[in-house]
């Protein structure tokens, strides 16, 4: 199965951006999917395909992708953004990163 | 509006057998492949199955294979996950989710999850 690496956690002040990443092999040469998942709420996806937003996803989120890495960038994070995030490719079947949990502070 | 509405989830012996149903609404579901994704206690998110839109093409993580077997209904709106010789390690809240178009395995609506527990 293909591995996707995430950082188990991170903080960031309100106002400030948070950069997540989420490497793999050659992960550059595939498309990445970002999803966000608050306490007792099923997953949401905020970015597609490198990095389209679905409607609906303020435009603080944002994302990207290159080589091995994929990154989720949130500008301006806010309180409400406090989460787990969850990255997502295609490598034959799907693959999810561990997810990263986003502390606003 | 889209709603996926899961059920069939409880507390199984292991070795036992659960269905679970995900019944959907507010679009045309037999347009979308559909997915089933797991998420055990504490942990993240592991896609289990999929299966095309006409129910033609099913596929699943190796470590159900044999054991889970994904269908669908499209008269009834319905997707549905037999489950089999279920395992200590198959505990966990069960989604099922609508693909985006395109083949990415990208999932743009969530059901409300269903848990299934497994344990004597």
């Amino acid at each position: 199965s293909y591995d996707l690496s995430q950082p188990p956690s991170m903080s960031v002040s309100p106002g400030q951006t948070a950069s997540i990443a989420c490497s793999g092999d050659k992960l550059g040469n595939k498309n990445v999917c970002w999803y966000q998942q608050k306490p007792g709420q099923s997953p949401v996806m905020i970015i597609y395909q490198n990095d389209k937003r679905p409607s609906g996803i303020p435009e603080r989120f944002s994302g990207c992708i290159s080589a091995n890495t994929a990154t989720l960038t949130i500008s301006g994070t806010q309180a409400v953004d406090e989460a787990d995030y969850y990255c997502q490719t295609l490598d034959g079947k799907p693959a999810f990163g561990g997810g990263t949990k986003l502390t606003v502070l | 509006e889209v709603h996926l509405v899961e059920s069939g989830g409880g507390l199984v012996q292991p070795g036992g057998s659960l269905r679970l149903s995900c019944a959907a609404s507010g679009f045309t579901f037999s347009g979308y492949w559909m997915s089933w994704v797991r998420q055990a206690p504490g942990k993240g998110l592991e896609w289990v199955a999929n299966t095309k839109d006409d129910g033609s093409e099913k596929y699943y993580v190796d470590s159900v294979k044999g054991r889970f077997t994904i269908s669908r209904d499209n008269a009834k709106n319905s997707l549905y996950l037999q489950m089999n010789t279920l395992r200590v390690e198959d505990t966990a809240v069960y989604y099922c989710a609508r693909e985006i178009p395109g083949g990415q395995v990208w999932l743009d609506y969530w059901g409300q999850g269903t848990l299934v527990t497994v344990s004597s």
